[in-house]
């Protein structure tokens, strides 16, 4: 069965770096989504990208985050200057026309 | 803001007894309904799905939705350990997903 694949499964990096998360969604895919959990909360909406662009933020997703489809295949997160309230795991989901999101297992990003 | 409520839990039911979720959603507007299935520290995945009203069955798992009452509720039949899990009820109003905070349930053998 297809599925959403994430890269890396764990990062580390120094509070004020950036940051770039990587997702494969489904191939077949055309809405893209990144959420993200803080340990112990709720999975919280940041952006959706549709048809090369953002469709929808939430107020978590401000300048210092962008999103980009590099490629036929990428969909990536990038934080641009990491603090420590960053630490999350960060999911990405796509889905078809009027479809479910599917979820990646996501990346557990520590920001130290 | 919109909002989904789930009961915390942990919600204790012993095997092969029904373990019943309930969810509760704010945005009338909402027209698609979700059940999710997170194990501790892993991705959610896809349970059930239920755009209108009445019941939807799929196995063990039954989903019930009346949009008049803004409720949405997930039945597990003849539960398992390793249903043993965290539920998350998620509302679609316009694209993204809200979630709400998951209830742990806990499946005794």
């Amino acid at each position: 069965e297809p599925e959403v694949t994430q890269t890396p499964s764990h990062q580390v990096t120094q509070m004020g770096q950036e940051v770039i998360l990587r997702c494969v969604p489904i191939s077949n895919h055309l809405y893209f989504y990144w959420y993200r959990q803080i340990l112990g909360q709720k999975v919280e909406f940041l952006v959706s990208f549709y048809n090369n662009e953002i469709s929808e933020k939430s107020e978590i997703f401000d300048d210092q985050f962008s999103v980009e489809r590099p490629d036929g295949s990428n969909f990536t997160l990038k934080i641009r200057s990491t603090k420590l309230e960053d630490s999350a795991m960060y999911f990405c989901a796509s889905s078809g026309q009027g479809q479910p999101q599917h979820f990646g297992d996501g990346t557990r990003l520590s920001i130290l | 803001q919109k909002e989904v409520e789930q009961n915390s839990g942990p919600l204790s039911v012993p095997e092969g007894a029904i373990a019943s979720l309930n969810c509760t959603y704010s945005d009338r507007g909402s027209q698609s309904f979700f059940w999710y299935r997170q194990y501790s520290g892993k991705s959610p995945e896809l349970i059930m799905s239920i755009y209108s009203n009445g019941d939807k069955e799929d196995g063990r798992f039954t989903a019930q939705l009346n949009k008049a009452s803004q409720y949405v509720s997930l039945l597990i039949r003849d539960s398992q350990p390793s249903d043993s899990a965290t539920y998350l009820c998620a509302v679609n109003p316009a694209g993204k997903l809200i979630f709400g905070r998951g209830t742990e349930l806990s499946v005794k053998p």
